[in-house]
């Protein structure tokens, strides 16, 4: 199984700074990684696809970059709406694991 | 718009059933996998089960020969059928749409979720 760690758990941000999130994979997965958000109650959305492929109507602040086992997920300029959790996933093998998560919070 | 709604959660007690149901529409069901994620409270995202359009099935090492998975076509409706239940399998279950017809894809969108409890 590969297994994907996130970091940092936490961050914390003010509106308007850039925030960048890592996920690292315990072996390669070439690019095939995927990024979520999900705010409280509510279900998780697709952000990022294929490492580096915004989904439909994602804005253009986030942007996925990395290959391998690196990756990074960053918002550019962070907004009243972005402040929730945040999880990598896999699709290169059984199982599609996720990440454990990284909170990104109002400071 | 593509809509995924999940029922059939409810409190019940370890070592019993329940069946999950989530109801499709906006889309060509047929042509796409489905999923299902879970979620325990407080906790990440747990993948659990997947069906692709031919009707192959994937589950995760935690609920093998415990879970089953499948698709009804003619209703656009995806199950999960949950047996010797344990207190672990408490959680907020989503279904998912795959992006591709592949089983192992991208999951957009998800449903609202559906939580089960296993409690005595």
């Amino acid at each position: 199984e590969i297994v994907l760690t996130q970091f940092p758990g936490t961050l914390s941000l003010s509106p308007g700074e850039r925030a960048t999130l890592s996920c690292r994979a315990s072996q390669s997965v070439s690019n095939y990684l995927g990024w979520y958000q999900q705010k409280p109650g509510q279900a998780p959305r697709l952000l990022i696809y294929d490492a580096s492929n915004r989904a439909t109507g994602i804005p253009a602040r986030f942007s996925g970059s990395g290959s391998g086992t690196d990756f990074t997920l960053t918002i550019s300029s962070l907004e009243a709406e972005d402040f929730a959790v945040y999880y990598c996933q896999h699709r290169s093998t059984w199982p599609p694991h996720f990440g454990g998560g990284t909170k990104v919070e109002i400071k | 718009e593509v809509q995924l709604l999940e029922s059939g959660g409810g409190l019940v007690q370890p070592g019993g059933s329940l069946r999950l149901s989530c109801a499709a529409s906006g889309f060509t069901f047929s042509n796409y996998a489905m999923t299902w994620v879970r979620q325990a409270p407080g906790k990440g995202l747990e993948w659990v089960s997947a069906i692709s359009v031919s009707g192959g099935t994937f589950y995760a090492d935690s609920v093998k020969g415990r879970f089953i998975i499948s698709r009804d076509n003619s209703k656009n409706t995806l199950y999960l059928q949950m047996n010797s239940l344990r207190a672990e399998d408490t959680a907020a279950y989503y279904c998912a749409k795959s992006v591709l017809p592949a089983a192992r894809g991208w999951f957009d969108p998800w449903g609202q979720g559906t939580l089960v409890t296993v409690s005595s």
